[in-house]
């Protein structure tokens, strides 16, 4: 199993372009995340999904979207990119409450976005 | 609201030491307690959890972490530091099975030969 993936691992762009992030996991997960890391404080979470079709804001969801159209993946969009998104963004999942082990979140190598 | 607490954001030890990192968290109800290891350029792997029943909790690598509800703390130890512990070690609590998880905000350890 290759676990939790994220593409790309690395991008560059200018203030105002527009990228997406793509998570996948083989895992069979039901819960899918995704967190930004910045210095200091620790991942913050911006937006999560309990399911196929359904997703949530966490902490940080300005500026963000994300589409959880099939299980198995959870995109993270920037429609207009900003200096302050340059940050190293992470995806997790988890299983879903009361299906045997509780709520582990396994995370991706993650990707790191600088916004010129 | 949940928050974490990591006392400490740089901490050193010499190889073979002990390794002590704390972490404060407030809950108004009974908390999931998870700690993190994160290595340069990787994603984090979890190193342990308390959810409920015993309240020192045994991880990966010797780690091992006491859930102390009296002082809110829950700090993470190993008794021998190895040359491979270097890294950051996160601290997160969550409310209760599969809910979000709120982070601390990180302590990387250097560890001296």
């Amino acid at each position: 199993n290759a676990g939790v993936t994220q593409t790309p691992k690395f991008r560059v762009l200018k203030t105002g372009q527009s990228m997406t992030l793509l998570c996948a996991q083989d895992m069979n997960h039901e819960y899918m995340y995704w967190y930004r890391q910045d210095p200091g404080m620790g991942l913050r979470l911006i937006h999560y999904s309990v399911g196929e079709g359904t997703t949530a804001k966490g902490e940080v969801p300005d500026g963000y979207n994300v589409s959880r159209l099939k299980k198995q993946n959870f995109l993270l969009g920037l429609e207009s990119a900003a200096p302050s998104q340059t940050s190293v963004y992470f995806c997790a999942s988890s299983r879903a409450p009361g299906t045997g082990s509780t709520d582990t979140q396994y995370f991706g190598p993650g990707t790191r976005l600088t916004v010129l | 609201a949940q928050s974490v607490t990591q006392l400490g954001s740089h901490v050193s030890v010499s190889e073979g030491a002990l390794v002590l990192l704390r972490c404060n968290y407030s809950s108004s109800v009974p908390p999931y307690l998870f700690w993190y290891v994160q290595y340069p350029n990787q994603g984090l792997q979890l190193l342990l959890k308390y959810t409920t029943g015993a309240t020192l909790v045994k991880g990966i690598n010797g780690f091992e972490a006491e859930f102390k509800k009296s002082e809110t703390s829950f700090h993470l130890t190993k008794p021998s530091a190895h040359m491979s512990d270097a890294a950051e070690y996160f601290c997160a609590v969550s409310k209760a099975a599969g809910n979000k998880l709120t982070f601390g905000g990180g302590t990387r350890v250097l560890v001296k030969p």
